[in-house]
């Protein structure tokens, strides 16, 4: 079965930087998507990313704060922009099951990215 | 009213008891339905799908899902305090991408 990494696991940053986040995947997948998890809560959906073109990004989420890249269809990137505090979450990237793993509506998730924002 | 609905629990089961998870969803097109388990400190983990009506096993798993009352549900036969997890589930939205829409998840703990 594929396999999905974050990099990095976890990450403490100060206000006001940014924190590039990577996701790989060991064979080829068509949509890679990027969630928050906030302390306590559920996963939101921050954006969509397809090789080839731009990411999708869901109501309240800019391009500005989480601009996303997706150079191969093994690879994408999320960076939070001049973070804040209320940015701690964990991050989590996802990939649909079109190469294989499952039916092409299942997601499969990354082990996260544990951000702190001080 | 939520898109997806979950009670937050906790749900707190005994040892070998059967645990039901309930959900429901707002969107009426919404064709696939996904259960994750989600561990504290971990990734969500795909644990069942279900696409019909009606019911699906899988092991001590059994989904359940009910469109014409936009209703799934999961049923964790012989729990074991290794199943104490956040149950989350995720209808596939109606959209042209196939996006899940997560509920706040219940909280199971199972007593041993």
């Amino acid at each position: 079965s594929a396999v999905i990494s974050q990099k990095p696991s976890r990450d403490i940053c100060q206000r006001g930087t940014s924190l590039t986040i990577q996701c790989q995947v060991d064979s080829q997948v068509t949509m890679m998507f990027w969630y928050r998890q906030q302390p306590g809560q559920s996963l939101t959906l921050i954006a969509t990313a397809n090789q080839g073109s731009e990411a999708t990004y869901e109501s309240g989420f800019v391009i500005d704060k989480f601009p996303i890249s997706r150079p191969n269809l093994t690879f994408s990137t999320l960076t939070v922009s001049n973070m804040s505090p209320e940015d701690s979450s964990i991050y989590l990237c996802s990939v649909d099951g079109t190469s294989g793993i499952g039916s092409t509506d299942t997601q499969y998730f990354g082990p996260g990215t544990r951000l702190t924002v001080l | 009213q939520k898109e997806v609905e979950q009670n937050s629990g906790p749900l707190s089961v005994p040892e070998g008891a059967i645990a039901s998870l309930n959900c429901t969803y707002s969107d009426r097109v919404s064709q696939s339905f996904f259960w994750y388990r989600q561990y504290s400190g971990k990734s969500p983990e795909l644990i069942m799908s279900i696409y019909s009506n009606g019911d699906k096993e899988d092991g001590r798993f059994t989904a359940q899902l009910n469109k014409a009352s936009q209703y799934v549900s999961l049923l964790i036969r012989d729990s074991q305090p290794s199943d104490s997890a956040t149950y989350l589930c995720a209808p596939v939205s109606g959209g042209a991408t196939n996006k899940l829409i997560f509920g706040t998840g219940t909280l199971l703990a199972v007593q041993p």
